[in-house]
């Protein structure tokens, strides 16, 4: 039972073409959900936490909000240097705050100048 | 940088071994997870420690075990290798219901 779903799995896009990437989730009890960054063979980088529904968080060309079922990671005027794979994950509910991460599987961004 | 070491980078061993990954979080963290990525997979849950317990189990298969250590840094022990062992391993920390932050990996390659 997949638990975070992000779509599209791949998207191209021109330089300037603005779109937004989507992340759906079923965990009860959210407590976060989180937007990081992944290149190729590096670690993934943090980019934002969302906790609560309505809220929003930005930086620079990138914008996530949040829903209680989904979560979006909108792209304003990309640039060649915003390809990566973009990951959501969630943080499961037990045991109190410690819960565990999951992920889901990426969207797979290329900006072509 | 993300303040979560993990050592070695690269790692190259041959099939049967048994290898040795270690990670220090970031200072303060309690919680330390290990993913692994196999070539174009996503991130694959193996176990979670927080203070030195376990937290929380994925699919971590039963040749491979972790453990916690009073200084709050993790090994992850993996052996009688096989080639499909062949990963990205990462480990995260985290504290609270914080974001976690990644390390920059060991490539695992068996051969």
């Amino acid at each position: 039972e997949d638990q975070v779903t992000q779509s599209p799995e791949a998207l191209r896009l021109q330089e300037g073409e603005s779109s937004s990437l989507n992340c759906s989730y079923t965990v009860s009890g959210l407590r976060g959900l989180f937007w990081y960054r992944q290149d190729p063979g590096k670690g993934p980088e943090f980019l934002f936490t969302l906790y609560s529904a309505g809220e929003e968080k930005e930086k620079e060309r990138l914008k996530a909000t949040l829903t209680k079922k989904e979560s979006f990671l909108h792209i304003t005027a990309p640039k060649p240097e915003d390809s990566a794979t973009y990951l959501c994950a969630v943080r499961e509910n037990y045991g109190g705050s410690q819960g565990n991460l999951i992920f889901g599987k990426g969207t797979k961004l290329s900006v072509k100048p | 940088d993300s303040g979560v070491t993990q050592t070695p980078k690269h790692l190259i061993t041959a099939t049967g071994q048994r290898v040795t990954l270690r990670c220090s979080p970031r200072s303060g963290d309690l919680s330390v997870y290990w993913y692994q990525q196999s070539l174009d997979q996503g991130l694959q849950f193996l176990i979670q420690y927080y203070n030195g317990e376990e937290r929380a189990k994925g699919n971590i298969l039963e040749r491979f075990s972790a453990q916690q250590f009073p200084d709050l840094h993790s090994e992850l022990n993996l052996s009688s290798l096989e080639l499909g062992d062949s990963a990205l391993y990462f480990c995260a920390s985290s504290t609270g219901s914080a974001e976690a932050f990644f390390g920059q990996g060991t490539r695992l390659t068996v051969v």
